[in-house]
């Protein structure tokens, strides 16, 4: 079963420093990785969606990298801002898992000003 | 709304009671999903939905049942069977399986 790790639980950075955050996964027959944002108490917002084929995906202030061979994703966001506080969730489908997307547990971030 | 609308967003419940959470979407998309969020924890895949009519259980279905009569409505029933209901639950869409997932604003429910 497709296991989803997100380190660290938790960070805290300055205001305008860059923000690296980690996914892991073990099957690396994916079919896509999705990142999202959720704010305390509401529901998921997307973020970015990587297609297996993909090695990144951008959207603003955005990156998104993807390594299947090794089981990783990354997501950059540059020069973080307070509003970009939030807990940050990556999911996985495996192509033998339809339909079954499979979480991690999040990053919480803190951005200070 | 991003396209899809869950109420209530707070609601209580007696033990042995059974409770129906709404999922509405107004996108004709052809995929639905509910999950379960729980604190400090990923999200659990109840039950998914590919097209009206049909439904697949997902990783926690036990004390949990859905339908799928129209397109735009996925409901979900807390059963009594339910060991631990209380949670935040979360309904989604995606234009078919595998596609880019999209939430609602969840229903926070909480068992007296």
């Amino acid at each position: 079963k497709q296991e989803v790790t997100q380190i660290p639980a938790a960070l805290s950075v300055p205001e305008g420093e860059n923000l690296v955050l980690n996914c892991s996964f073990t099957d690396s027959a994916i079919y896509n990785l999705q990142w999202f944002r959720q704010d305390p108490g509401k529901g998921l917002t997307s973020l970015l969606l990587i297609q297996s084929s993909q090695r990144e995906q951008t959207s603003g202030r955005l990156n998104a990298s993807l390594d299947k061979s090794s089981g990783r994703s990354t997501l950059y966001i540059a020069a973080s801002q307070p509003g970009d506080s939030a807990t940050y969730l990556c999911a996985v489908l495996t192509t033998d898992s339809w339909g079954k997307l499979q979480f991690g547990a999040g990053t919480q971030v803190v951005v200070t000003p | 709304d991003g396209g899809i609308t869950q109420s209530p967003k707070y609601l209580f419940r007696k033990e042995g009671q059974n409770v129906t959470l709404s999922c509405e979407q107004n996108l004709n998309h052809d995929a639905m999903y509910w999950y379960r969020q729980d604190p400090g924890q990923g999200l659990r895949l109840i039950y998914y939905s590919q097209i009206v009519n049909d439904f697949q259980k997902g990783d926690i279905a036990e004390g949990y049942s859905v339908s799928r009569e129209k397109k735009e409505s996925f409901p979900l029933t807390v059963t009594s069977a339910q060991k631990n209901p209380t949670a935040f639950y979360l309904c989604a869409r995606s234009m078919l399986v595998g596609g880019e997932l999209f939430f609602g604003e969840g229903s926070r429910l909480t068992v007296l």
